[in-house]
């Protein structure tokens, strides 16, 4: 089965210090990586694919197929960056079902 | 539209009552999902439409709950004998066929007293 573990349910950071979000995932195939952001009282939204490699709002995530993980990063942690992270691989629109599966989330609290 | 659209925003059912929520997902895109978002939950998958093709309903906690997406557009998520569990966020996304992001409206609140 596939399965994506985001380990930490909470992570709290002060303003300008870097942040780390995990991610790891099981597959049987070769997964597309997404982080998804969702601010208070916003739409969950896309933050970020690691197959455009690009960094958005400061973040990057580095897909490590030998650890299959996709942990999303920032050097520099800034208060508008506090919300709920979700990691989703997908299996393609050919894998069985296509089900976008989400990890369980990290809410990032920023502290000034 | 220019993205998902969901209805009601907010809805406060009593225990046992039947109700009906609505997305509209972006026109054109052929997948239509439902997500579940529980307070302290993460994203729990209910329900997929892709096409014509038979619904993956593996989501679905009970036979309370069902959905339909007729011609190949909206949406509708049925609750049926609403229990307090089934308190919750609603979400509903939309992707297109050949495309691999998905958008999501803002959510259905759902409060069962």
């Amino acid at each position: 089965a596939q399965r994506v573990t985001q380990p930490e349910k909470l992570l709290s950071v002060f303003k300008g210090a870097p942040v780390e979000l995990k991610c790891n995932y099981s597959y049987s195939g070769s997964p597309e990586l997404f982080w998804y952001v969702q601010y208070s009282r916003q739409r969950l939204q896309l933050l970020l694919r690691h197959i455009s490699r690009e960094s958005i709002k400061g973040f990057t995530a580095d897909l490590n197929k030998g650890e299959t993980s996709f942990h999303l990063k920032k050097p520099f942690a800034q208060e508008e960056d506090s919300a709920m992270y979700y990691c989703a691989p997908t299996w393609g629109i050919k894998a069985a079902g296509n089900k976008l599966t989400f990890g369980g989330g990290t809410r990032v609290l920023v502290k000034p | 539209g220019a993205g998902v659209s969901q209805s009601p925003s907010n809805k406060v059912t009593e225990k046992g009552k039947d109700v009906e929520l609505r997305c509209d997902p972006i026109s054109g895109h052929t997948a239509l999902y439902w997500y579940r978002q529980s307070l302290g939950q993460g994203l729990e998958f209910l329900i997929y439409f892709q096409g014509n093709s038979a619904p993956d309903k593996s989501g679905l906690p009970s036979d309370r709950f069902s959905a339909e997406r007729t011609g190949g557009s909206v949406s509708t998520l049925t609750i049926q004998r609403t229990q307090q569990e089934d308190s919750a966020v609603y979400l509903c996304a939309s992707r297109q066929g050949g495309g691999n992001t998905i958008y999501f409206g803002e959510g259905s609140w759902l409060t069962v007293v």
